[in-house]
């Protein structure tokens, strides 16, 4: 079975200007989480996904967004981008929205990696 | 808002040599525990999880951790490490807010493991 997917794998992109990174869960899962991973520091939750509804947000500027489709893929777009946003961008899927508190698990993609120039 | 702290940031070991790395959280409630490994060039993989019953727990690969609820802690421990555990762990709590999926993680431990 498929993993989780994310695209584009790299991007570049200068100051100022828009992104939209896209994941794909694994077959039959109904959410999705989105995290940022900045060098040497462990990830950080931005939103999570399910069933089209936003059912959580980080602690992240309203620059960044997130939509979830009918088949449960989900886009993450950042406006205006800092030289700060450049980071490893995790996207991962599970079954639920709030099933992790009963022990399910996040499976996690390869993640793009942003270069803000 | 719950945290979690790792405190060891790299670890060098020789093959064959016991682990522990440390993991501590902040939140008085109700959590979820969660151990991750990141190989080089892999994605995130879940090791072991706790989120109810037994405190110790084993997950893949020969590796355990035991929650200590009285500490907030949740250890990582392996008997005898070989060169393939050389990776990235991450120590994650989740609290039952039943409100969404959202992990806190720590900031990583980077092991290496020497021949």
């Amino acid at each position: 079975d498929a993993g989780v997917t994310q695209s584009p794998t790299h991007l570049i992109k200068t100051r100022g200007q828009q992104v939209t990174l896209r994941c794909s869960p694994i077959s039959g899962h109904k959410s999705v989480s989105w995290y940022q991973q900045v060098l040497g520091q462990g990830p950080q939750f931005i939103f999570q996904y399910y069933e089209k509804e936003e059912r959580g947000r980080g602690n992240f500027p309203d620059r960044f967004s997130a939509r979830q489709f009918p088949n449960y893929s989900s886009e993450l777009n950042v406006n205006a981008l800092l030289l700060g946003d450049s980071a490893l961008y995790l996207c991962a899927s599970s079954p639920s929205g709030t099933g992790i508190s009963l022990g399910e698990t996040q499976y996690f993609g390869p993640g793009t990696r942003l270069l803000v120039l | 808002a719950q945290s979690v702290s790792q405190h060891n940031h790299h670890v060098i070991l020789s093959e064959a040599a016991s682990l522990e790395l440390g993991c501590n959280y902040s939140y008085g409630g109700t959590v979820n525990l969660f151990w991750y490994v990141q190989y080089p060039g892999q994605h995130l993989q879940l090791l072991l999880k706790y989120f109810s019953g037994d405190p110790l727990v084993k997950g893949i690969k020969g590796f355990e951790a035991e929650f200590i609820k009285s500490k907030f802690s949740f250890n990582l421990r392996k008997p005898s490490v070989q060169w393939s555990d050389t990776a990235e762990y991450f120590c994650a709590v989740t609290i039952l807010t039943g409100g969404g999926n959202k992990l806190t993680f720590g900031t990583g431990t980077q092991l290496k493991v020497e021949l």
